[in-house]
């Protein structure tokens, strides 16, 4: 049974348009996760969130890109301004917490900016 | 920083061959993380298995064992009489925090292909 699922699946946008996507764990969670992966790339680390703030961060996590839990449950990575080489996949990870937990991965969505 | 190399690229092999995959990390921390992840066609990444880093014992799970050698940084994955199921990428992965924070940072992976 999956931990979280992720909508959309696929998305496809204009470039310079603004997208949402969504992170939907299926219980109680305390650490989020942003994951992307280039077509036949690695998995890259893009931010960490915990208790409503960010964590950590890389440096691919620009100004163009932001994260929030809205309603408490969802967990949304935001891209203002899309360009081409955000096309990928974007994964959310997330951590029950505790020094054995696990990341578990959701299901990612596919962005593609054309 | 940490680094995790997968050397190997793509691997074949015929159903029921042993294949041994190779991790080799980098990191200054004492304490840390190692994981595999398996991403089939489909596209998502499925959790393997997790290794402390003050655990060296190696684990077996079915016709998956893991071979973790501190002493070489390397963290290993065999897996015993392949399937065509096996065909995958899988990703070696290291954290060296528990907790918040523990950002998992990723080999580039290695493409698996059992062929009937």
């Amino acid at each position: 049974e999956p931990e979280v699922t992720q909508t959309p699946s696929h998305q496809v946008t204009q470039m310079g348009q603004e997208v949402i996507l969504r992170c939907v764990p299926i219980s109680n969670h305390l650490y989020f996760y942003w994951y992307r992966q280039i077509l036949g790339q690695k998995v890259e680390f893009l931010v960490s969130f915990y208790n409503n703030e960010i964590s950590e961060k890389s440096e691919i996590f620009d100004d163009q890109f932001s994260v929030e839990r809205p309603d408490g449950s969802n967990f949304t990575l935001k891209i203002r301004s899309t360009k081409l080489e955000d096309s990928a996949m974007y994964f959310c990870a997330i951590q029950r917490g505790g020094l054995t937990d696990t990341q578990y991965f959701g299901p990612g969505t596919r962005l593609t900016v054309l | 920083a940490q680094k995790v190399t997968q050397a190997q690229t793509e691997i074949s092999v015929v159903e029921k061959e042993d294949v041994t995959l190779d991790c080799v990390y980098e990191t200054r921390d004492t304490t840390y993380y190692l994981f595999w992840y398996k991403q089939p066609p489909s596209g998502e990444l499925v959790f393997l298995i997790r290794r402390n880093s003050f655990d060296e014992q190696n684990e077996i799970s079915g016709r998956y064992s893991w071979n973790f050698q501190k002493s070489t940084s390397s963290f290993n994955f065999t897996i015993t009489a392949s399937q065509v199921v096996d065909s995958a990428v899988y990703f070696c992965a290291l954290s060296v925090k528990a907790g918040a924070n523990s950002k998992l940072t990723f080999g580039k992976g290695i493409t698996l292909s059992v062929r009937p």
